[in-house]
């Protein structure tokens, strides 16, 4: 069956504007994450929505970085004002809450100039 | 709090030859561990995971790895590398113990795992 898919798959930005990444988990899986893989961090979690309930946004590096999640499926994750250390591959995982393995997208490439 | 720490940064193993990948784990709790594998251009991918049950886990593509609390290790073994097995791995633990939801995962910084012919 489709796996989690993401797109853009590379992004290039100039420094200052904003992107939006889209991701669109397994269908029927309540929980969605989004993760950040750079030289630097490695990596690291962002943000996780589970069902109806409030995003743990606990991993959101700065106030430039938001997501959305509409009707419980399709996440966009926004990143405003783009800043070089901003560069990395960003990851969307979803899967059927509590125990549930996750499952990975191919990752959006964010090159910000 | 959680963290996993990934003693070798690269491994290089000749083709037939044991693999040996180590980590290392810090919790509050028993943990959720994993291991999962990320080829060239491609997305992660679940190699095993330990949840409690049998302390050897056994995983996908002939690799296994044992949990032991008194060393807080989980280091992931292959009897015989294979070509197609280069690639990198990370080693994982959820923030949430496993009795409940698996939550966030934390990685470690990944070991990059060299085939020789």
């Amino acid at each position: 069956g489709a796996g989690v898919s993401q797109s853009p798959s590379n992004k290039v930005t100039e420094k200052g504007k904003d992107v939006e990444l889209r991701c669109d988990p397994i269908s029927g899986h309540t929980a969605l994450y989004w993760y950040r893989q750079s030289l630097g961090q490695g990596l690291e979690f962002l943000i996780y929505f589970q069902g109806n309930s409030a995003p743990d946004k606990s991993g959101l590096p700065s106030d430039r970085f938001s997501a959305e999640r509409t009707g419980g499926s399709v996440s966009t994750l926004t990143i405003q004002r783009t800043q070089q250390e901003d560069s990395a591959v960003y990851l969307c995982a979803s899967n059927r809450g509590a125990t549930d393995t996750q499952y990975f997208g191919p990752g959006t490439r964010l090159t910000v100039l | 709090a959680q963290s996993v720490t990934q003693l070798d940064s690269h491994v290089s193993v000749s083709e037939g030859t044991p693999v040996l990948l180590r980590c290392n784990y810090s919790s509050s709790y028993s943990p959720s561990l994993f291991w999962y594998v990320q080829h060239p251009n491609k997305g992660l991918q679940l190699l095993l995971k330990y949840t409690s049950a049998a302390t050897l886990v056994k995983g996908i593509n002939g690799f296994e790895a044992e949990f032991k609390k008194s060393e807080t290790s989980f280091h992931l073994t292959k009897p015989s590398a294979h070509m197609s097995d280069a690639a990198e791995y990370f080693c994982v633990v959820s923030d949430r113990d496993y009795g409940g939801s698996q939550g966030n995962l934390i990685f470690g910084k990944g070991t990059k795992l060299s085939v020789k012919p």
